[in-house]
């Protein structure tokens, strides 16, 4: 069974401060993996990572994929509290019906002033 | 665990059809969330539902409607159906009742195709 896993769930922190959020995953015919901002409605797209090794940057975020340790990280530096919200996870696999998206359970976020 | 259970997976329908989309949420949740993710966009918001009252209300066209059952479970009914709605249909829920608006839970999604 295709899984999403996501650590902490719940992260409380001070502005300034450097954050890692974690996904690990165990689905068939990776194809992607993808991070989104959920704030008040609709999830943001913040990345798409689909080769190992590469390091996405933007601004203040960044991210990475290990393909062969089946992980990726999330990582915010200089903390401010706009970015407060939940950090989901997203793994795009194929399976018999096409593609197949398996979240995470996100990690909530609290940067305090 | 139990997750989001969304129905069906894979749907195809031709222009002018209608379709209904179902989600069964987390047992417990009292929320439920339906976003629409087009081809390379970011999931856009439709609707939302607590407690079986509709409690929020986004990009949803006219021609979609939805509501939630007393069992929690919750359908996204579509009529006159365009190319255009094609797309992956998400349904979220989460537990508001006492504790917060804490943790989506996102269902893998039903992938709507319009020919």
């Amino acid at each position: 069974e295709d899984k999403v896993v996501q650590s902490p769930l719940s992260l409380v922190v001070h502005e300034g401060d450097t954050v890692t959020l974690n996904c690990s995953y165990e689905v068939t015919n990776f194809r992607s993996l993808l991070w989104y901002k959920q704030e008040k409605k609709a999830p943001t797209f913040l990345f798409m990572l689909t080769s190992s090794g590469i390091e996405k940057k933007s601004g203040r975020l960044s991210s990475i994929l290990d393909k062969k340790e089946l992980f990726s990280i999330l990582n915010i530096t200089a903390t401010q509290t706009g970015d407060s919200a939940v950090y989901l996870c997203a793994v795009e696999a194929r399976d018999n019906y096409g593609q197949n998206f398996v979240f995470g359970p996100g990690t909530r976020l609290s940067v305090l002033p | 665990a139990a997750g989001v259970i969304q129905s069906p997976r894979h749907l195809i329908k031709e222009k002018r059809e209608t379709a209904t989309l179902k989600c069964y949420p987390i047992p417990r949740h009292d929320t439920v969330y339906w976003y629409q993710q087009g081809p390379g966009q970011d999931p856009q918001f439709l609707i939302s539902f607590y407690e079986k009252m509709q409690s929020d209300k986004g990009s949803i066209p006219d021609r979609f409607s939805a509501q939630q059952f007393s069992d929690y479970h919750s359908e996204l009914n579509m009529s006159s159906l365009e190319l255009g709605d094609s797309a992956l249909y998400f349904c979220a829920s989460s537990r508001i009742r006492g504790q917060g608006n804490y943790g989506y839970t996102f269902g893998s999604g039903t992938r709507l195709t319009v020919v």
